[in-house]
């Protein structure tokens, strides 16, 4: 069965700091496809990225960046230069084979003082 | 364009009640989905629904209920509410039923509080 983790229950950086959200996922599919989702105290999911299996490569968006790694299983994502903005609970979520089912990990709160 | 919408926003209720949450998803969006997010976890799947038919369940009891409508919105209805299923519950909408995992797109979510 899939399974997320994200050990890193709370992060506390200060403003400007660079920081790396850990995510570890277990599934038995070849094919299956990565998220990230950032939960903001509203409470709305909102949609960071998605990656496959087949794609290994590196993404950066602005601040944002993810790193691939299927020989560690891992899926981790890093914001540069940290802004109050970002303080949010951040989720790392799989879908395995498709179909859109999401098993999401228990999620990382970032605190960003100023 | 409006994304997924989500009503009511907070609802109290009582053991043994029931409750209907309702969800409009992104228009051209065909895919529903429901997931229950207890305090301090992440979201849990309940139901996917795709065309008005239940395309997956996730591991919750008979009292949780879903459909979907023809103009693709959907209600999730649970019966004999327990103190347990208080939460937030998202909706997400995603384009199809597809094999490559169609990013879905949440709604605010309803908070749920059953006293």
């Amino acid at each position: 069965a899939q399974k997320v983790t994200q050990a890193q229950t709370e992060i506390s950086v200060v403003e400007k700091e660079d920081v790396t959200l850990d995510c570890v996922y277990e599934t038995r599919d070849t094919t299956y496809y990565l998220f990230w989702y950032k939960q903001p105290p509203s409470g709305e999911l909102v949609f960071l990225i998605r990656r496959n299996s087949f794609d290994e490569q590196n993404e950066i968006s602005g601040r944002y960046s993810w790193n691939f790694q299927k020989s560690t299983s891992s899926f981790n994502f890093t914001i540069t230069a940290s802004q109050v903005v970002d303080s949010a609970v951040y989720f790392c979520a799989l879908s395995e084979g498709g179909y859109s089912t999401l098993t999401f990990g228990k999620g990382t709160m970032l605190l960003v003082s100023p | 364009d409006a994304g997924v919408t989500q009503s009511p926003t907070h609802l109290i209720k009582t053991r043994g009640q029931h409750v209907t949450l309702r969800c409009s998803p992104i228009s051209g969006h065909k895919s529903v989905s429901w997931y229950q997010q207890v305090l301090g976890q992440g979201p849990q799947f309940i139901f996917q629904y795709y065309e008005k038919e239940e395309r997956g369940r996730g591991n919750f009891p008979d009292r949780f209920s879903a459909r979907q409508f023809p103009n693709y919105s959907s209600e999730l209805n649970v019966n004999a509410l327990l103190l347990g299923d208080s939460a937030l519950y998202l909706c997400a909408s995603s384009p199809r039923f597809s094999a490559t995992a169609d990013t879905q797109y949440f709604g605010p979510g309803t908070r749920l509080t059953v006293l």
